[in-house]
């Protein structure tokens, strides 16, 4: 099975901009890969951030955005506020499976 | 409102098998696949597999064939996933999701335990 690989933690100041990338042990990320980002916060459920590289749900923020970058996919926080400190998972789809990454837990210091 | 409502929490003994509802309303049950993801404690998200509710048709990966089953009953619009051969390491809290609308379970939390 392969393997997703996310950064385990980064920290942006408030108002900065902050990329968490997401990798795949096969190769580039590409947008078959159809890459969703997760935001979990202490004691919640997950929720869906972002689908199929960049398309939001009606509640994520604009500062908030998806894209490829450097044959990873990326999330991008700009302007960071202190409710964007959370857990964000990245999930890459191959052939009909899903698979996690590990996470990024971060921090707004 | 849309929700995804979980059964309740269990406690099972290693060696039995546990089934965890999921029950749709407020949208279309037979849209897009229903996942189910789980998260042991203090660990990060594990992807166990999907249903596709329209017709019933699943996909696991690799780790769990052969231990997980999941069905739908469209008449209930209600997905169930069924997990056997319990070993401690199943303790988890398990969500049903329909991930791309953003539909979350509230999570249901099994415990396997001697």
């Amino acid at each position: 099975q392969a393997v997703v690989t996310q950064e385990p933690s980064l920290t942006v100041s408030p108002g900065g901009t902050v990329t968490l990338t997401c990798g795949s042990s096969t190769g580039a990320v590409t947008s078959g890969h159809y890459p969703y980002w997760f935001q979990q916060k202490p004691g919640q459920a997950p929720r869906t951030l972002i689908y199929d590289i960049n398309n939001k749900q009606s509640w994520t923020p604009d500062r908030i955005s998806g894209s490829l970058l450097g044959g990873k996919a990326a999330l991008t926080l700009s302007g960071a506020q202190p409710e964007d400190e959370a857990d964000y998972y990245c999930s890459l789809f191959y052939t009909g499976v899903s698979v996690f990454g590990g996470g990024t837990k971060l921090t707004v210091l | 409102q849309v929700q995804l409502v979980q059964s309740g929490a269990e406690v099972k003994r290693p060696g039995a098998s546990v089934k965890v509802s999921c029950k749709a309303s407020g949208y279309t049950f037979t849209g897009n696949n229903i996942h189910w993801v789980r998260q042991a404690p203090g660990q990060g998200l594990e992807w166990m597999g999907k249903i596709k509710p329209s017709d019933g048709s699943t996909t696991y990966p690799q780790k769990f064939q052969g231990r997980i089953t999941m069905t739908r009953d469209t008449s209930t619009s209600t997905v169930y996933m069924e997990l056997t051969s319990l070993r401690f390491e199943d303790t988890a809290l398990y969500y049903c999701a329909e991930t791309r609308s953003d539909y979350w379970g509230q999570g249901t939390l099994i415990t396997v335990s001697s």
